[in-house]
Parts: structure tokens; C-alpha cells; sequence
């Protein structure tokens, strides 16, 4: 079946410091591939997306390429914030008769201190 | 703007109540998707929705019931509340069968007691 595997957290950073979350897969055919965020008390939101592969997803600074060869979609920020404190879910869609259901991974806890 | 709205943040509840949580989007999307969240384990699903009155078990269906009477609302139901269904439950939806953004709510967090 798919499946989604995220770095282990949580991850603390300095303001300004370098990211990468990495992320692989397992999925049969070509799925799309997503990112997701989640601030503190709130839902989830989508933070970029790819769809097929070498795309190029990017967003608020933030960006994930597609690479079937590996199969990972790892996500990074040049420099990042305070604000970017959250959970990061790495995700995918298979496509067919799925229904649009997506499998996510176990989250990513990040905290950044100023 | 995109919405979903879930009936409630916060719930206690006593074990072998009858629980219902309730969704609302506004999107006219056709999918709609209930999950919970669990520290270390991601989101798991527990069903979803095509259509109207169509439902499909995830990943995680057992003591969980769904309906789905109008296409805007999806509710959850535990038959008789437990002590491991505690939990964030967060709902989704999206439009098309194709794999696509899910819009979420806000979560609804239950304390099963």
C-alpha cells in the first residue's frame, strides 16, 4: 500500500536558520504530492503541492521538488521565522478510484526561538 | 473564501455515550473526510464520503459510524464512547476524485472519560 515517512521531530531551530524536512514515499504509479501545515489550535492548511515529477512546489518561502528517482519531496525555507513554528505533514494522492483520499505522515513538530 | 466548519473545539464525554460530531462545508465539494490525530501517528482515516449517502471506511472505521444526508454536512458518530477514542478529530473535504487540496476545519477535540 502508500505510505509517507517523515524525518523524526521535532526539530528546533534559530531564527534565520536553514530547514529541511525530509520526506519519502512508497506508491504504486504517480501520485501527487503535498504539504501541509498546522499552527497551533488550528486545522490543517495546504503549504504546496506537486503533481508530477520534477515539479517544483513553492510557497511563502518554502519550497519541495518532486523526485521520482528518490522518491522523497523534502521540504525547505532558506531562513526561517518565528512565525513558522508549526506541525508539517508531508503527504500523497494516488489517483484512480481513490476519491481523492490522501496518506499522510506522522507530522513534523518545528520550532523556531528568535 | 473556503470553509469547514466542525460543530464543536472542545468535548468531554462519559465513556458508552453516544457521540455525534458534526461538519459543515460550503464549497459544494463532492468528498468529504473525517480523520483523528494522534501524537507520533499522523492523521488516520476513518471514513469518507463521495456522495450523498455514500461512505467507504478508511484506514481505522471500527466503533465509528458516519452519515451523510446532505452534501454540504458529514457527521461522525461513536456508538458508545471509549476511553482510546480520545483524540483530535479534524474534518476535510475536496472536489474532485482526483488527488487534490483537502480543506480543513478547525479540529474538534474530544476527552472521552
Amino acid at each position: 500500500g502508500n505510505s509517507v515517512t517523515q524525518m523524526e521531530g521535532p526539530v528546533t531551530l534559530s531564527e534565520e536558520a536553514f530547514l529541511t524536512i525530509n520526506c519519502t514515499y512508497t506508491a504504486t504509479g504517480y501520485p501527487s504530492l503535498f504539504w501541509y501545515v498546522q499552527y497551533p489550535g488550528e486545522g490543517l492548511q495546504l503549504l504546496l503541492k506537486a503533481t508530477k515529477a520534477d515539479d517544483k512546489g513553492s510557497n511563502k518561502g518554502f519550497e519541495a521538488t518532486y523526485r521520482k528517482e528518490t522518491t522523497s519531496f523534502h521540504l525547505e525555507k532558506g531562513s526561517v521565522q518565528v512565525s513558522d513554528s508549526a506541525v508539517y505533514f508531508c503527504a500523497l494522492g494516488a489517483g484512480g478510484t481513490s476519491y481523492g483520499k490522501l496518506t499522510f505522515g506522522q507530522g513534523t513538530i518545528l520550532t523556531v526561538h528568535p | 473564501d473556503v470553509k469547514v466548519t466542525q460543530s464543536s473545539r472542545y468535548l468531554v464525554k462519559r465513556t458508552g455515550e453516544k457521540v455525534f460530531l458534526e461538519c459543515v462545508q460550503d464549497m459544494d465539494h463532492e468528498n468529504m473526510f473525517w480523520y483523528r490525530q494522534d501524537p507520533g501517528l499522523g492523521l488516520r482515516l476513518i471514513y469518507f464520503s463521495y456522495d450523498v449517502k455514500m461512505k467507504e471506511k478508511g484506514d481505522i472505521p471500527e466503533g465509528y459510524s458516519v452519515s451523510r444526508e446532505k452534501k454540504e454536512r458529514f457527521s461522525l458518530i461513536l456508538e458508545s464512547a471509549s476511553t482510546n477514542q480520545t483524540s483530535m478529530y479534524l474534518c476535510a473535504s475536496s472536489l474532485t476524485v482526483s488527488p487534490d487540496t483537502q480543506y480543513f476545519g478547525p479540529g474538534t477535540r474530544l476527552t472521552v472519560l
